[in-house]
């Protein structure tokens, strides 16, 4: 099956710093990744959708200048959260789909970031 | 702007119990629908979708959906929960066609007591 994978899986950064999140499909081919940001007790929340070799799509309310969005290739897309802050802890969690497949996300494991 | 409201937030239910959690959906349009499934510590995983054709869907572990277009429900069932069903179950939707955005309810956490 397509599998999605997220790195690094867990970080720990002081406030003030940048920290990047790589996204990568490793037996498919995905033109369109999105990036979630899940809450304690919550849903997903979609951020933006990345597309390969275009500006990504962000939601309304997600700061394009915070969390910087490269989709460089067909199988990697990275989330970079700029100048981190306490509130920016979460789960963030990435999907991708397969450009000759079905319309459907394959998830990847999530990476959780504590800003301290 | 496309919507999912999942009933129940919490459910308990003791082994062998039959299960059955609620999902409704907002779209102008026709719809691409989706359960995931989020055991503890791990990753989302597909249950099961519905795109086209036999609206009673299959899924994997036992589980089934149904979808009623004029109730705009999607429903998860399974006759006879196990323990390590125990996890936490979204219901999501996407527009059909190209690359739209999948929405998520708010999740529902299945707890099954042996």
């Amino acid at each position: 099956g397509a599998v999605v994978s997220q790195h690094p899986s867990r970080v720990i950064c002081k406030s003030g710093t940048s920290v990047k999140i790589e996204c990568r499909s490793l037996d498919f081919q995905a033109t369109t990744m999105f990036w979630y940001r899940q809450f304690p007790k919550q849903s997903l929340m979609l951020m933006a959708t990345s597309n390969e070799g275009s500006k990504a799509t962000y939601e309304q309310g997600v700061e394009k200048d915070k969390f910087l969005i490269n989709h460089a290739s067909l199988t990697l897309s990275t989330l970079t959260v700029t100048s981190a802050h306490p509130e920016d802890s979460s789960f963030y969690i990435c999907s991708a789909r397969d450009s000759q497949g079905a319309p459907e996300q394959f998830f990847g494991p999530g990476t959780r970031l504590t800003v301290l | 702007a496309q919507s999912v409201s999942q009933h129940n937030h919490h459910v308990i239910l003791s082994e062998a119990a039959s299960l059955e959690l609620g999902c409704n959906y907002s779209y102008g349009g026709t719809v691409n629908l989706f359960w995931y499934v989020q055991y503890p510590g791990q990753h989302l995983q597909l249950l099961l979708k519905y795109f086209s054709g036999d609206p009673l869907v299959k899924g994997i572990k036992g589980f089934e959906a149904e979808f009623i277009k004029s109730k705009f429900s999607f429903n998860l069932r399974k006759p006879s929960v196990q323990w390590s069903d125990t996890a936490e179950y979204f219901c999501a939707v996407t527009g059909s066609g190209g690359y739209q955005k999948v929405t998520f309810g708010t999740g529902t956490k299945l707890q099954v007591i042996p």
